[in-house]
């Protein structure tokens, strides 16, 4: 089965500066990769998501992109402010979100102001 | 705006008693996940159904976990006899095409 590894588990930044979480995943049959972010108390809620024909994609100051030779996938956001403080979670999937997700461990980022 | 409900969000029960838990997912979704969320596991899947009938549980414990769609409103999770490493926060999901929506979660403690 499809196993994707999260890397780092906690992530510190200062507000304004760029924060960067890196997946890998294993099975070369998955084709969707969504990246969930959940607050305190609440479930994961999806912020972007990819498809593997697709290297990159943009929304406002997250982007994600994809390399499919490598199988890993990176959520990037830019100018980071306190309330982008949460676990973020990537995830994979062969059929899309329709289909069961695989997910990685989480990655608590904490933007301080 | 249209979203998933969970009840109970909040469960604590002792060692050996039958838990049950309610999801409601979006109107018009087709699709619906059980996760259960841990420190040590993460978010792990548990069941999930299409058309209320079930296509993989085999993320769960057979011998104590079941779930089921009785209507196309209503997706339930039981668990028994629970036991104290069955704490944990229970997750729903629904979803249609691409996005899957979360519920808020369950919060079981079994004491």
């Amino acid at each position: 089965g499809e196993n994707v590894e999260q890397h780092p588990s906690t992530l510190s930044v200062q507000e304004g500066d760029s924060a960067v979480i890196k997946c890998t995943y294993s099975d070369s049959a998955s084709n969707y990769f969504p990246w969930y972010k959940q607050e305190l108390g609440k479930g994961p809620q999806l912020i972007i998501d990819i498809r593997s024909n697709v290297g990159e994609k943009k929304d406002q100051r997250i982007a994600v992109t994809l390399n499919k030779t490598a199988k890993h996938f990176s959520l990037h956001i830019t100018e980071t402010q306190p309330e982008d403080s949460a676990v973020y979670f990537c995830a994979a999937s062969e059929g899309g979100g329709y289909s069961t997700l695989t997910f990685g461990k989480g990655t608590m980022l904490l933007v301080s102001p | 705006d249209a979203r998933v409900t969970q009840t109970p969000r909040h469960k604590v029960t002792e060692m050996g008693q039958e838990v049950t838990m309610r999801c409601q997912p979006i109107l018009g979704h087709n699709t619906v996940f059980w996760y259960r969320q841990t420190m040590m596991q993460g978010l792990e899947l548990l069941a999930y159904f299409r058309n209320r009938a079930p296509l993989d549980d085999s993320g769960m414990p057979k011998d104590r976990f079941s779930a089921e769609m009785p209507d196309a409103t209503l997706a339930t999770l039981k668990i028994q006899p629970s036991e104290p490493r069955d704490s944990a926060v229970y997750f729903c999901a629904s979803a249609e095409y691409n996005e899957q929506f979360f519920g808020p979660g369950t919060r079981l403690t079994v004491l």
